[in-house]
């Protein structure tokens, strides 16, 4: 199984300032398409997973752009700037390479 | 606009199956991915499989022996039956429509 590494597992921050979660994969994600198959979600306190990016940086529908991601085949940075109090909870990164699809540990933002 | 809803069982006893259904509106299941992914008390995520929109299935392998998704397409459901549960089965677990769409969680305990 692909086993996805997140960093750190917790972080805190200003409101304001920017906060940056780091996913690393045991494997490539660069699909034989072309895609690098690597997803984020988050999950705020009480609610459903939230998909925020796909593809590793496509912005899903209806996310703010303070989100952002980046990365190479193997190591992924998702970027939050002027984080807001709605940005409380779990950040996950998931793959869907390959089955089975799995998800990092899980990063927990919380506000200074 | 698509919404899913899971219902089943919050308390099932040790050995016993669990039993859960998603009921979907909005969209058909006939189209698309439709899944299940549990929580598990912390923060650790885990994908368990899915049937396709032709009816095909995939799953976790670490949970082959065990599980089996099925659907009814004229009630637009799908269903999740996971066999001879132990206490690490203990989760919330989500239904979802690919990775955008997601049903809002049912706590299950396994207990005697």
């Amino acid at each position: 199984d692909i086993v996805l590494t997140q960093a750190p597992l917790s972080v805190s921050v200003t409101p304001g300032e920017s906060a940056s979660i780091s996913c690393r994969s045991s494997k490539s994600l660069l699909s034989s398409k072309g895609i690098t198959s690597l997803y984020w979600y988050l999950q705020r306190p009480g609610k459903s997973p939230q998909l925020l990016i796909y593809q590793m940086s496509n912005l899903a529908s209806g996310v703010p752009d303070r989100f952002s991601s980046s990365g190479s085949e193997t190591d992924f940075t998702l970027k939050i700037s002027k984080v807001e109090t709605e940005d409380v909870g779990v950040y996950y990164c998931g793959h869907r390479l390959e089955y089975p699809y799995t998800f990092g540990a899980g990063t927990k933002l919380e506000l200074k | 606009e698509v919404q899913l809803q899971e219902s089943g069982p919050g308390l099932v006893k040790p050995s016993q199956s669990l039993s859960l259904t998603c009921s979907v509106t909005g969209y058909s299941i006939t189209s698309n991915y439709w899944g299940w992914i549990r929580k598990f008390p912390g923060n650790k995520m885990e994908w368990m499989g899915y049937i396709s929109y032709s009816g095909s299935t995939s799953y976790n392998p670490s949970l082959k022996s065990r599980i089996s998704i099925t659907r009814d397409t004229s009630k637009n459901q799908f269903f999740l039956q996971l066999n001879s549960v132990t206490t690490e089965d203990t989760a919330t677990y989500y239904c979802a429509r690919s990775d955008t769409h997601w049903g809002q969680g049912v706590m299950v305990t396994v207990s005697s």
